[in-house]
């Protein structure tokens, strides 16, 4: 079955401590991107790639990393979390540039 | 220029009754226009897209209409069902790199 699948899905951690959410399409797709949710806001793009060892910035790239090591993943990290990145995270991935993106079921995050 | 702006914020139908969301936008390099349905617990997933080069494309009961020289395009939900009732997101690409952006959402609730 073709899909996108994040972990973990849920996730309450406090202030400073690294954490990384991981992200694994089976696809083939070449473009994966990372989007955070927040209510009126919609979806803001915050990392893409559009092939291995390609990244870079979107919209809100500010305390987070990524990286493409391999073409099926793509793991969003965040070195020292702050509360104001508590919010809904979704991974995406999409065959080229203007293609259909596909997406994960999301990973909650409370920064406390 | 890299905003699409979404409206109503929430909207709230009657079973059988058509439920009409607009957006509007204002690069005129974007060229793939698809709209996306979001249920509760569940990451957005594409409900149907227009290229530019048509005004008009109907899937059952989703219709959206496209409006180029007014930079504009709509989806219009014929015979809404309770099913319906999820949030809803314009967005718009271009053909590479990482501008494909979202409108903030609509919430749909279609009432029996």
């Amino acid at each position: 079955e073709a899909q996108v699948t994040q972990n973990p899905r849920y996730l309450i951690t406090v202030t400073g401590k690294k954490l990384t959410v991981t992200c694994s399409q089976n696809m083939n797709h070449e473009y994966m991107s990372w989007y955070r949710q927040d209510p009126g806001l919609g979806l803001r793009q915050i990392y893409y790639s559009m092939n291995v060892e390609v990244t870079d910035k979107g919209d809100v790239p500010e305390g987070y990393k990524v990286s493409r090591k391999e073409k099926r993943n793509f793991p969003l990290i965040l070195e020292s979390p702050s509360p104001n990145q508590t919010s809904l995270y979704f991974c995406a991935s999409r065959l080229t540039g203007n293609q259909p993106q596909h997406f994960g079921d999301g990973t909650r995050l409370s920064i406390l | 220029q890299q905003q699409v702006k979404q409206s109503p914020q929430s909207l709230i139908v009657q079973k059988g009754g058509i439920s009409i969301i607009n957006c509007a936008y204002e690069n005129t390099a974007f060229d793939y226009f698809p709209w996306y349905q979001q249920f509760p617990g569940k990451g957005p997933a594409l409900l149907i897209a227009i290229r530019p080069d048509v005004s008009e494309k109907k899937e059952g009961r989703f219709t959206i209409s496209f409006n180029k020289s007014a930079k504009q395009f709509s989806l219009h939900i014929m015979d809404s069902q309770p099913g319906d009732s999820a949030t809803y997101f314009c967005a718009a690409s271009t053909g590479y790199g990482q501008n494909f952006v979202f409108g903030p959402g609509t919430r749909l609730s279609v009432l029996p």
